[in-house]
């Protein structure tokens, strides 16, 4: 079946600091990738996506490349704030018939001051 | 646009009391429809989906039900709620159909937090 493996945290990072949240996947075919974002108290809410491989998806400096020859989807911001302290979420969706989202456990990021 | 909302945002429930949990969508139709939950510090767990009227996959053995009366309208059931069923809850949408490299983008609602006390 589908799996999503990411890290599980709690990162913290100092304000502007350079981030990395790896994701990996196993999934037969080409399945779309996301990232999903929650904070506090929240439900989550879509932050980024890529459909096929070698897309980049970004959104509020986060980015992210679809790389079907490592499997991966790492999340990356080149200076992050305290307002991005929340937890992440990778996923993924096959690329056929029912579409079943499969999450990854979320990577909380704490940003200090 | 579409939009999903869901209800009751907070509730305190006593061990042995029912639960009805109510998520609705607006501006689609014929949406799959899911309700999840997340423990305290953990990940999320697919509790039912539906892929239409009437049509219940549950993906774990538990205490809770799932229905959804109408299209886009999906209900989380308990008849006594147990301790353990403590958590966030949340309801989500994705559009139905094949997929293909088109990405179905799935979309949650603001969770409701459970409390059985």
């Amino acid at each position: 079946g589908n799996s999503v493996t990411q890290m599980e945290g709690p990162v913290t990072l100092s304000e502007e600091a350079f981030l990395t949240i790896n994701c990996t996947y196993t999934a037969t075919g080409y399945p779309s990738l996301f990232w999903y974002v929650q904070y506090p108290g929240e439900g989550l809410q879509l932050l980024l996506k890529a459909t096929k491989a070698d897309d980049k998806g970004s959104n509020k400096g986060f980015e992210a490349t679809y790389r079907k020859e490592t499997t991966s989807f790492h999340l990356e911001k080149g200076s992050v704030q305290v307002s991005d302290s929340a937890v992440y979420f990778c996923a993924l969706t096959p690329s056929g018939g029912y579409q079943k989202v499969t999450f990854g456990i979320g990577t909380k990021l704490q940003v200090i001051p | 646009s579409q939009t999903i909302h869901q209800w009751p945002a907070t509730l305190v429930q006593p061990v042995g009391s029912p639960l009805s949990l109510e998520c609705t969508v607006e501006g689609t139709s014929n949406p799959n429809l899911y309700w999840y939950r997340q423990a305290a510090g953990r990940g999320l767990q697919l509790l039912f989906y539906s892929v239409g009227i009437g049509q219940i996959s549950s993906e774990v053995p538990q205490n809770l039900s799932a229905s959804r009366p109408q299209d886009r309208q999906f209900i989380l059931s308990s008849k006594k709620l147990l301790l353990s069923d403590s958590g966030f809850y949340l309801c989500a949408w994705n559009e139905a159909g094949t997929g293909g490299t088109s990405g179905n983008t799935i979309y949650f609602g603001e969770g409701s937090w459970l409390t059985v006390v």
